[in-house]
């Protein structure tokens, strides 16, 4: 099977804009969640989307959003961006949701 | 207290070392365990997955989970450089709140 794949791969954006991350499970996985990982607080979960309703969130503000689809394939969109949203953003993969989940290559967004 | 504690490293080996990395929790509804593997800019990668307490071996990877004392341990036995790294651990309760929740991460190097 196919890995998590994440589009895409590098990103620069300046203050104010926004943006929107792309993630594809892996096939038959319905569960996707996002984590965003910076060097001083490690990775931080996000949200999880689980059959196209968000199932959980993370202590994020209302700029950092998301949804799934149908076929599972999940997007992630921050507005007004602000230099701390500089990060690695991860996207994972999980049949169930629980246990097991599998990261994708994440999007390595740099705000100026 | 966080509810993840890691080592904070970094850590050296020489080649061929047994390298034990480690991670306590306060949370006990944690039920999943898992280690995850990261190379430098890449998405971490599912090294270990334990479901409860006792010990899986793949290889030469080990994973201990002690839930009476909240431990977790990783053991890499015959250290390779290819193992040079950053290991990071995570867990998750069995509720619909499956989110991860990681250590730190510890960078491991193997000397040739």
């Amino acid at each position: 099977k196919a890995g998590v794949t994440q589009t895409p791969r590098y990103l620069i954006k300046t203050r104010g804009q926004q943006v929107t991350l792309s993630c594809s499970p892996i096939s038959g996985h319905r569960s996707v969640s996002w984590y965003q990982q910076t060097p001083g607080q490690g990775l931080q979960f996000l949200f999880e989307y689980f059959s196209e309703t968000q199932r959980n969130k993370g202590n994020f503000p209302g700029r950092f959003s998301g949804r799934q689809f149908s076929n599972s394939r999940s997007e992630m969109n921050v507005s007004t961006l602000e230099l701390g949203d500089s990060a690695l953003y991860l996207c994972a993969s999980s049949e169930r949701g629980v246990g097991q989940k599998y990261f994708g290559p994440g999007t390595r967004l740099l705000v100026l | 207290q966080k509810e993840v504690e890691q080592d904070p490293g970094p850590l050296s080996v020489p080649e061929g070392a047994i390298v034990s990395l480690n991670c306590t929790y306060s949370n006990s509804a944690f039920q999943y365990f898992m280690w995850y593997r990261q190379y430098s800019r890449k998405g971490p990668e599912l090294l270990m997955y334990t479901y409860s307490s006792g010990n899986k071996e793949d290889g030469r990877f080990t994973a201990q989970v002690d839930k009476s004392s909240k431990y977790i341990s990783l053991f890499i036995r015959d250290s390779q450089p290819s193992d040079s790294a950053t290991y990071l651990c995570a867990m998750s309760d069995t509720g619909a709140n499956s989110k991860l929740t990681f250590g730190k991460g510890i960078t491991l190097s193997v000397r040739p």
